[in-house]
């Protein structure tokens, strides 16, 4: 069964720090995808970021990257230059191959961002 | 431009109560899928479908069912509402594969008392 852990339920940063939000999964798919999503408050869930589990480089979009390392089985999201905004929940989430008896989006228990001034 | 549209956004059920949370997408996704939303739990899936006609459990779905007769439409029923379905529910959709283009949607959400 596929499982998604992240194991900082609360992590605090300086603004116009980085900062990496962990992420492990377990699935025994071969090929995969991996997502990152933020929650601000208001309760919208915003894509962050993709990484397939065959792509040669670690995924980047602006300020967010994934440092992916499937050995290990980890999809950790890097922010640099924390903003105030940044502040949020973030998901990490885990989909498995299509058109299986087991395609199912699953997600992680979220990790809580505070971005200090 | 609607995207995922669920409703209703705000509803407060009686124990025992039966409804039907609705959830609809205009970009012809084949997948859809409902998640509830607990705190200090993450999204958990319901149950989610991979094109009309199928659908499937995930993680949590007692007391709940699905059916998807559209592409479009998947709702969610609630047989008889208890108080452990107080949630923020999702409804998400998006296409099938791992491409990074299949990004995956979400209703804005819905949140549900169960008094």
């Amino acid at each position: 069964a596929q499982k998604i852990t992240q194991t900082q339920p609360g992590m605090f940063v300086q603004e116009k720090e980085a900062v990496t939000l962990d992420c492990t999964y377990d699935t025994s798919d071969p090929s995969y995808g991996l997502f990152w999503y933020k929650q601000p408050s208001s309760g919208e869930m915003i894509f962050l970021i993709y990484q397939g589990s065959y792509d040669q480089q670690n995924a980047t979009e602006g300020r967010y990257s994934l440092n992916f390392q499937k050995a290990r089985k980890s999809a950790n999201l890097v922010i640099s230059a924390s903003q105030l905004g940044d502040s949020a929940m973030y998901f990490c989430a885990m989909r498995p191959p299509s058109r299986t008896s087991y395609d199912k989006v699953i997600f992680g228990p979220g990790t809580s961002l505070s971005v200090i001034p | 431009n609607a995207g995922v549209t669920q409703t209703p956004k705000f509803q407060v059920l009686k124990t025992g109560q039966s409804m039907t949370l609705q959830c609809a997408q205009d970009m012809n996704h084949e997948y859809m899928s409902w998640y509830r939303q607990d705190p200090g739990m993450g999204l958990r899936l319901i149950h989610y479908s991979v094109g009309a006609g199928i659908t499937d459990q995930g993680e949590v779905p007692n007391g709940y069912n699905v059916s998807r007769s559209t592409t479009e439409d998947f709702p969610l029923r609630l047989l008889s509402a208890a108080p452990s379905q107080t949630s923020v529910y999702f409804c998400a959709s998006s296409y099938l594969g791992l491409s990074s283009g299949n990004t995956i949607y979400f209703g804005e959400g819905s949140w549900l008392t169960v008094v």
